[in-house]
């Protein structure tokens, strides 16, 4: 199957300061990325939907100017939390769809982001 | 999207069948069930899907009722690198449509 990969794995990061992380579909180009956000012991709840070129559809409740979305090429999605606090402390999933007959979507192994 | 019922865990022996049940009685009829796992700390990993027919993959079977509104996906012989949350998804495909996760079953394979 289809491959996406995130980086970094794991980030610590500052209260206050701004985390990047980078979702890449390696073997196809993927005109959709979701970003999912995961607390633990909860299920992944969806945060976004990025689309190539164009801007980010946030999902309700989730702040467009504290997580910025970058979809600029079709294998790379970027997400930016923006002046992080400890709250925002969570594991945070891409996913690529692969344009076909399916549209399935693959899943990246995650980024746990700590904020202290 | 129709919403979809698991038990919140299982328990089962290694090398046995894991049978997952999963009720979606409201499906609509161009909705799919897709089932994907997550194990701890990873990314979800796409399980298998299917529309109405029986279907069976190098992971596992998904059996669906005639009237669609329950499936139950099975393991033929679990082992301990199956311990993972499995989550059913009832979804229209081929189109832009959401992935939206509930619950998932837990499922503990036990030597």
């Amino acid at each position: 199957g289809a491959v996406v990969s995130q980086h970094p794995s794991r980030v610590i990061c500052k209260s206050g300061t701004s985390v990047k992380i980078e979702c890449r579909s390696l073997d196809f180009q993927a005109t959709t990325m979701f970003w999912y956000r995961q607390f633990p012991k909860q299920s992944l709840m969806l945060m976004a939907t990025s689309n190539e070129g164009s801007k980010a559809t946030y999902e309700q409740g989730v702040e467009k100017d504290k997580f910025l979305i970058n979809h600029a090429s079709l294998t790379l999605s970027t997400l930016t939390v923006t002046s992080a606090h400890p709250e925002d402390s969570s594991f945070y999933i891409c996913s690529a769809r692969e344009p076909g007959q399916g549209n399935e979507q693959y899943f990246g192994p995650g980024t746990r982001l700590t904020v202290t | 999207d129709a919403k979809t019922t698991q038990p919140p865990s299982m328990d089962c022996a290694e090398g046995r069948a894991a049978n997952l049940p999963c009720n979606h009685s409201t499906i609509s009829g161009n909705e799919y069930v897709y089932w994907y796992r997550q194990i701890h700390s990873q990314g979800p990993q796409y399980i298998i899907h299917g529309l109405k027919n029986n279907e069976t993959n190098e992971m596992a079977s998904l059996i669906i009722t005639e009237d669609r509104k329950s499936s139950t996906l099975i393991l033929p012989h679990a082992t301990l690198r199956d311990t993972a949350v499995y989550y059913c998804i009832v979804r229209v495909t081929g189109t832009a449509s959401k992935l939206t996760f509930g619950t998932g079953t837990r499922l503990q394979v036990t030597l």
